[in-house]
């Protein structure tokens, strides 16, 4: 079965400081992995996906991660945090190959920005 | 197109009565997804459609849950004797059939309140 660990249900960063997100995976089959936004009462955003066309993923907003097999790992970074990335960030995972299959997420992560 | 379109936003209703949600999902997209998020957790998968087929239902789809997506386009998810346990965001999201394209599009949400 395919499951992600988010570890940190709360981070703090002050702006202009470097934003970690850590994502953690578990899977028998190769995956496909996400990271995605949500802002209050709102939907769900993505930021970006890993399909294995290439380790290191950029995506919207000045974020990337990178895919690290060898430590079951898929962390969302920003170089430099802006006060309107506050919102909860949650990493998700779908087995490669099959299609749009459902995604399983995790507990999410809280980003706070400190001014 | 404007995305995935969820209805009601909100509805509070008291408990024991039934309720219905309805999905219109992107026009081109033939897969269709819903997921139940509450308060401080990801969302879980609860049941998804291929067009107008129902693929997969979640254990968290109890008897009292029914999702229906007549001529594979739009979806209700109808929710009968509600409990105050069903309190929540129920999330809808669409996705196009195919294992090159990961995209899966989510609605704004709607909260359910049971007092």
């Amino acid at each position: 079965a395919q499951s992600v660990t988010q570890l940190g249900s709360h981070v703090s960063v002050s702006e202009g400081a470097l934003v970690l997100l850590r994502c953690n995976y578990s899977s028998s089959v190769p995956p496909y992995l996400f990271w995605y936004v949500q802002y209050p009462n709102q939907g769900l955003q993505l930021l970006l996906k890993y399909t294995s066309a290439a380790t290191l993923v950029k995506g919207i907003n000045g974020f990337e991660a990178e895919f690290k097999k060898s430590e079951t790992s898929f962390h969302l970074t920003k170089p430099s945090a802006h006060m309107s990335d506050a919102a909860e960030y949650f990493c998700a995972t779908t087995r490669a190959g099959f299609g749009n299959e459902k995604l399983t997420f995790g507990t999410g992560t809280r980003l706070t920005i400190i001014p | 197109d404007t995305g995935v379109s969820q209805d009601p936003r909100h509805k509070i209703t008291k408990r024991g009565q039934n309720v219905t949600f309805r999905c219109d999902p992107i026009s081109e997209h033939n897969r269709l997804y819903w997921y139940r998020q509450t308060l401080g957790q990801g969302p879980e998968f609860l049941t998804y459609f291929q067009n107008e087929a129902q693929l997969e239902k979640s254990r968290l789809l109890s008897d009292r849950f029914s999702a229906e997506r007549p001529k594979g386009s739009f979806s209700t998810l109808e929710i009968q004797r509600t409990e105050q346990g069903d309190s929540a965001m129920y999330l809808c999201a669409s996705s196009p059939r195919g294992s090159e394209n990961y995209g899966y599009t989510f609605g704004s949400g709607t909260r359910l309140t049971v007092v």
